[in-house]
């Protein structure tokens, strides 16, 4: 069984430009998480997607948004980028039907703005 | 406020000695917990979780130990192996479907394991 995929795996942008990140759960996922880790926060959840809608999001600006298809893929946009954007962007899945299920993540999106 | 703390950035262990990792939480809501390993230019990989009905469990070298009362949690690593060398990360969230998903994350412990 295929992993999480993520892409692209590397970015470079500008600042003030828009930003978007794909990320294909494993098959028969239908929960996607995204995560943003830097060297001084760590891992810190952005938001999930469960049945293409919004289920839970954490502490980021309104910049910061995603969606999620009927086949489960899910994307993250970010737009007016800022140089404090430059990270490691994670996606994970899980089957999400019970709770407490593990989740899986994908190798990321390292994205460097300048 | 960092409700999932990891208080050891590093941690270095001899070859076939064990590694314990440690993790502190505050939030008297999270009721499963995980461990996650990290290598370089590659997505955290689960390891082993635990939830709060148990106070251990173990799946070959790893056990993860839950004291509830302390809210620590602990990581075992026996023996310790070279590629075992990694950022471990320490993740908890609440048991309930809807927010089981939403992990909070510690700020992972660098394990290098020496020859």
């Amino acid at each position: 069984k295929a992993g999480v995929t993520q892409t692209p795996r590397y970015l470079i942008k500008t600042r003030g430009q828009q930003v978007t990140l794909s990320c294909s759960p494993i098959s028969g996922h239908r929960s996607v998480s995204w995560y943003q880790q830097t060297p001084g926060q760590g891992l810190q959840f952005l938001f999930e997607y469960f049945s293409e809608t919004q289920r839970n999001k954490g502490n980021f600006p309104g910049r910061f948004s995603g969606r999620q298809f009927s086949n489960s893929r899910s994307e993250m946009n970010v737009s007016t980028l800022e140089l404090g954007d430059s990270a490691l962007y994670l996606c994970a899945s899980s089957l999400a039907i019970l709770a407490g299920e593990t989740q899986y993540f994908g190798p990321g999106t390292r994205l460097l703005v300048l | 406020d960092q409700q999932v703390k990891q208080n050891s950035p590093s941690l270095s262990v001899q070859e076939g000695r064990i590694s314990i990792l440690n993790c502190d939480y505050t939030n008297s809501m999270f009721d499963y917990f995980l461990w996650y390993k990290k290598y370089p230019a590659e997505g955290p990989t689960f390891l082993i979780s635990i939830s709060s009905i148990k106070d251990k469990n173990e799946d070959g070298r790893f056990t993860v130990f839950l004291n509830k009362s302390a809210k620590h949690l602990s990581l075992h690593i026996v023996p310790s192996q070279p590629g075992d060398s990694a950022v471990y990360f320490c993740a908890a969230s609440p048991l309930n479907t809807g927010t089981a998903s939403k992990l909070t994350f510690g700020t992972g412990t660098r394990l290098q394991v020496t020859l």
